[in-house]
């Protein structure tokens, strides 16, 4: 069975300060790894995707990846009350380079607060 | 919203019935997906599919069946609801990796 593991929170943090979301894997064969946002009642939405090592910058949201510790991470820069959702890890055990997408794997979701 | 569509988005049905979920897409990805969210739990899916008539089994298949017969419609029915499979129902699509997700249907089973 393969696991995405994430804390549940709630993870509180003051408007303005860096927001760190973590989540770890189990299958060591993954390929590619996405964070969504949901807010609640309505569908999950991508916000980010990562397939190499490192960091990945978008806007102020970074991802970063460490195969080699099965550990995948967000972080949310300057961090806006708008910003508070749940954030689904979800992992992939296919790459992108044109073999498509098969059993995407969700990790329960960490719920993020950004106080005023 | 990734062109996808659920219908219906709200259902309330009797124990024992026969209900069927539609997902409907208009960019012409191969895959598609069936996910139910319930506390706790997170997304979990159910079926998913690669192609037309092309489908296969996920995590909480028990109960639930599924059908592909052109690629933008994706079907999945409880075959005889029970008050487990109150949940909300996601439908996601996917081309090159990542997947989008339609609004999601919200079913009770009373």
């Amino acid at each position: 069975q393969k696991e995405v593991e994430q804390n549940s929170g709630p993870l509180s943090v003051p408007e303005g300060a860096i927001a760190s979301l973590n989540c770890t894997y189990s299958d060591r064969g993954s390929q590619s790894f996405f964070w969504y946002r949901q807010y609640s009642g309505k569908s999950p939405e991508l916000i980010m995707f990562i397939y190499s090592n490192g960091d990945k910058e978008d806007g102020r949201f970074t991802a970063q990846l460490n195969k080699a510790s099965q550990y995948v991470s967000l972080l949310i820069r300057d961090s806006q009350p708008s910003d508070s959702a749940t954030y689904l890890c979800a992992v992939n055990p296919r790459g992108h380079s044109g073999a498509g997408s098969y059993q995407l794997t969700f990790g329960k979701g960490t719920k993020l607060s950004v106080i005023p | 919203d990734a062109g996808i569509t659920q219908s219906p988005r709200h259902k309330v049905t009797e124990t024992g019935t026969p209900v069927t979920l539609r997902c409907h897409q208009t960019e012409n990805h191969r895959y598609m997906y069936w996910y139910r969210q319930d506390p706790g739990h997170g997304l979990r899916l159910i079926h998913y599919s690669y192609g037309v008539k092309d489908t296969d089994k996920g995590e909480v298949s028990d109960g639930y069946s599924v059908s592909r017969s052109k690629t933008e419609d994706f079907l999945l029915t409880l075959e005889s609801a029970t008050s487990s499979q109150t949940s909300v129902y996601f439908c996601a699509i996917s081309g090159t990796g990542e997947a989008f997700f339609g609004q999601g249907t919200r079913l009770t089973v009373v």
